[in-house]
C-alpha cells in the first residue's frame, strides 16, 4: 500500500510570497493532520482535518490555512511568507483521528524563504 | 511553552550495549504516549506507545516505561544496533484540546559500531 506522499519535496521562495503545500494521505485514511519541523522546537502542530473539516488548530498565526478535499487529500497555504516560516512541513495520516498508533508520515516538504 | 521535553538532544552509545531516550511532559491531562524514530530525509515512524494506565510496554529490543507521578517516561533500546541511529521524538496525546498530538524537541541517538 502506498505511503503518504508530500509535494513538492523542496520548495524556495522569497519574502512576502505564498506557497501551497500538497499532502496525499495513505488510501483509507480520513485523518490529515500538518505539522511544522524546526531545529529544537521538534514538530508543532499545524492543524487536523477530518472528513473535509477541521477539527483542530495549533498555535499558528492566520497566514497558516488548510484544507480538505473529498478525497481525503490535503493542502496546506502559507501566506506572506516570512524568513521564520523556514521549516520542514511534514504531514501525516491516520484512519481516524483517534488511532494516533496508526499515524504515517510522509518524507515532508522542506522550504526555504530568502 | 514546552509541554513535553527532551532534554538531551543526543546521546551516544556503543553497538549492543543500551541506550535509555528519556521524556519529561508537563500536561498531567496526557493520557497516551508514543515515541517516533526519524531518519534524515523522511518522515518519523512510529515506534512504540504506551498507555497512561500501564507503566511499561515492550515490543522486541524497545521497551517504554511511564512514570506518571514524575510525569516521565523512558524508551530502552537493548542490545542497541547501528542502524537504531536516528532522531527520536516522545509525543503525548489525549483526545480533544488545542493541541492534539504534542511532540518533544528530538533526541539524536548514535550507536557507534
Amino acid at each position: 500500500k502506498a505511503g503518504v506522499t508530500q509535494t513538492p519535496r523542496y520548495l524556495i521562495k522569497t519574502r512576502g510570497q505564498q506557497v501551497t503545500l500538497s499532502c496525499s494521505p495513505i488510501s483509507g485514511h480520513r485523518s490529515v493532520s500538518w505539522y511544522q519541523q524546526t531545529p529544537g522546537q521538534g514538530l508543532q502542530f499545524l492543524f487536523e482535518y477530518f472528513s473535509e473539516t477541521q477539527r483542530n488548530k495549533g498555535n499558528f498565526p492566520g497566514r497558516f490555512s488548510g484544507r480538505q478535499f473529498s478525497n481525503s487529500r490535503s493542502e496546506m497555504n502559507v501566506s506572506t511568507l516570512e524568513l521564520g516560516d523556514s521549516a520542514l512541513y511534514l504531514c501525516a495520516s491516520s484512519p481516524t483521528p483517534d488511532r494516533v498508533n496508526e499515524q504515517f508520515f510522509g518524507p515532508g516538504t522542506r522550504l526555504t524563504v530568502l | 511553552d514546552q509541554q513535553v521535553k527532551q532534554n538531551s538532544p543526543s546521546l551516544s552509545v556503543q553497538e549492543g550495549r543500551i541506550s535509555i531516550l528519556n521524556c519529561d511532559y508537563t500536561n498531567s491531562m496526557f493520557d497516551y504516549f508514543l515515541w517516533y524514530k526519524k531518519y534524515p530525509a523522511e518522515g518519523p515512524t512510529f515506534l512504540i506507545s504506551i498507555s497512561s494506565i500501564k507503566d511499561k510496554n515492550e515490543d522486541g529490543r524497545f521497551t517504554v516505561f511511564l512514570n506518571k507521578s514524575a510525569k516521565h517516561l523512558s524508551l530502552h533500546i537493548v542490545p542497541s544496533q547501528p542502524g537504531d541511529s536516528a532522531v527520536y521524538f516522545c509525543a503525548a496525546f489525549y483526545d480533544g484540546g488545542y493541541q492534539k498530538v504534542t511532540f518533544g524537541t528530538g533526541t539524536k541517538l548514535q550507536v557507534i559500531p
